[in-house]
């Protein structure tokens, strides 16, 4: 099985602060997803990489950064925290290629506080 | 643009009555469709897809989903509803385009009483 974890479960946080978000998966896919969920709006994608290094913006990736330096990593930076960023962040990775019947694997979630 | 849509926000079902939650999908092309449950606090859970092939699709802990191309419905469906199946579920469609953009409904709670 598909084992995606998050690094935290539940995270307070300040106005200001770095954040780091990280996400590890351990069935080599290669491709990696960060989105944010929130009440009544569903899943929004904030970043995706399909390869160690290479991103691509989502719909949504103002106020956040990523990094991709292994291939079973992937980690989400909110640079300057702020409040509106409270939420719950879920990571997810899929085989890759051009799968297009490939599935979402989802970690945990983090649930996020920014005071 | 693709795009999914969950018309209810909860429905309310009774134990080993039926239930269906609803998706309607817009896709140019032939859709892949998703169902994925979250229990409370939890990431999404993939429950089954449709690709291709037969219309009826079967997932996992008993629910299947029928895909209708005449009504762009893919509707989440059980026989026997238990109180353990409570939980929120989402529908997504793949982007055709762009091989790895999912979009997601908005999701529906289901809350089956004893």
């Amino acid at each position: 099985d598909v084992k995606v974890t998050q690094s935290s479960r539940y995270l307070v946080k300040r106005t200001g602060e770095k954040v780091f978000l990280e996400c590890v998966q351990d069935m080599d896919h290669e491709n990696m997803f960060w989105y944010r969920q929130d009440p009544g709006l569903g899943l929004r994608l904030i970043y995706f990489s399909y390869d160690v290094k290479m991103k691509e913006k989502g719909d949504i990736p103002e106020g956040y950064s990523v990094s991709r330096e292994k291939k079973e990593r992937f980690s989400l930076i909110l640079e300057s925290a702020s409040t509106n960023q409270t939420s719950m962040y879920l990571c997810a990775s899929t085989l890759g290629g051009a799968r297009r019947a490939d599935t979402q694997y989802f970690g945990p979630g983090t649930r996020l506080t920014v005071l | 643009a693709q795009s999914v849509a969950q018309p209810e926000d909860q429905v309310n079902v009774a134990e080993g009555n039926p239930l269906t939650v609803k998706c309607t999908y817009s896709v140019s092309g032939n859709p892949y469709l998703f169902w994925y449950v979250q229990y409370p606090n939890r990431g999404l859970q993939f429950l089954l897809k449709y690709i291709t092939g037969d219309n009826l699709v079967k997932g996992s802990y008993g629910f299947e989903a029928e895909f209708n191309k005449s009504q762009t419905s893919f509707h989440l469906k059980k026989p026997s509803a238990l109180v353990s199946d409570s939980a929120l579920y989402f529908c997504a469609v793949r982007d055709l385009g762009k091989i790895n953009k999912f979009y997601f409904g908005s999701g529906t709670k289901l809350n089956v009483k004893p």
